[in-house]
């Protein structure tokens, strides 16, 4: 089984739908996060926690929400998606800051 | 903003030959320096990584070099292969209540090995 487990794996929506992209994690660690990537935009960083009560805005997160249901897992929210959120997203988690990081499979989103 | 900068976006090498990416970063504190690689259709993972207390890790054909002075880090890869054709990051690490926000990936470079 995969480290690190999204679901779906892809998924097209209409604009204005609510839609939640899930994640979870068999590492045991901490610290999980929210990527988006789009083409030579690298990744970036939607929202991180670092445990389960502290959960912190990346430098995109207008749009998207997220709860940390348990350690293993964190789930991304889009409220009201939008044609412009239509990327690939990428859970991962580490077990600190500084340590390899683990990343899913990732998510490829359609909002049409 | 971001925390580390990379160059080239895109590199074009033949089989056999060598292959260098290189990053810049901000913050002195940093004290993990990874490269991810990702194939099509999959997800990063990490290659091979340095800290700051020595200058060079060497695993396999893949060298990070480390210039602590310069704030620059370095993926060097030896007799590049056709299936080194990737995307390659350089990250640096989120410190718990510092920085919040700002991206801890480079934006990516595009290795193609001609064979």
């Amino acid at each position: 089984d995969a480290d690190v487990t999204q679901t779906p794996r892809n998924r097209i929506t209409k604009t204005g739908k609510r839609i939640m992209l899930e994640c979870s994690q068999t590492k045991g660690h901490d610290r999980m996060y929210w990527y988006r990537q789009d083409p030579g935009l690298g990744l970036r960083l939607i929202y991180y926690s670092f445990d389960v009560k502290d959960i912190n805005k990346g430098e995109i997160s207008d749009g998207y929400s997220v709860s940390r249901q348990a350690q293993a897992k964190f789930s991304l929210s889009l409220e009201s998606a939008i044609p412009n959120q239509t990327a690939l997203y990428f859970c991962a988690t580490s077990e600190d800051s500084n340590t390899e990081a683990f990343f899913g499979q990732g998510t490829r989103l359609t909002v049409v | 903003q971001q925390q580390v900068k990379q160059s080239p976006q895109s590199l074009i090498v033949q089989k056999g030959g060598i292959s260098i990416i290189n990053c810049a970063y901000e913050n002195t504190a940093f004290d993990y320096f990874p490269w991810y690689q990702q194939f099509p259709g999959k997800g990063p993972a990490l290659l091979i990584a340095i800290r700051p207390d020595v200058s060079e890790k060497k695993e396999g054909r893949f060298t990070i070099s480390f210039n602590k002075s310069a704030k620059q880090f370095s993926l060097h890869i030896m007799d590049s292969q056709p299936g080194d054709s990737a995307t390659y990051f350089c990250a640096a690490p989120l410190p718990r209540g510092t920085n919040a926000g700002k991206s801890t990936f480079g934006d990516g470079t595009t290795l193609t090995v001609k064979p």
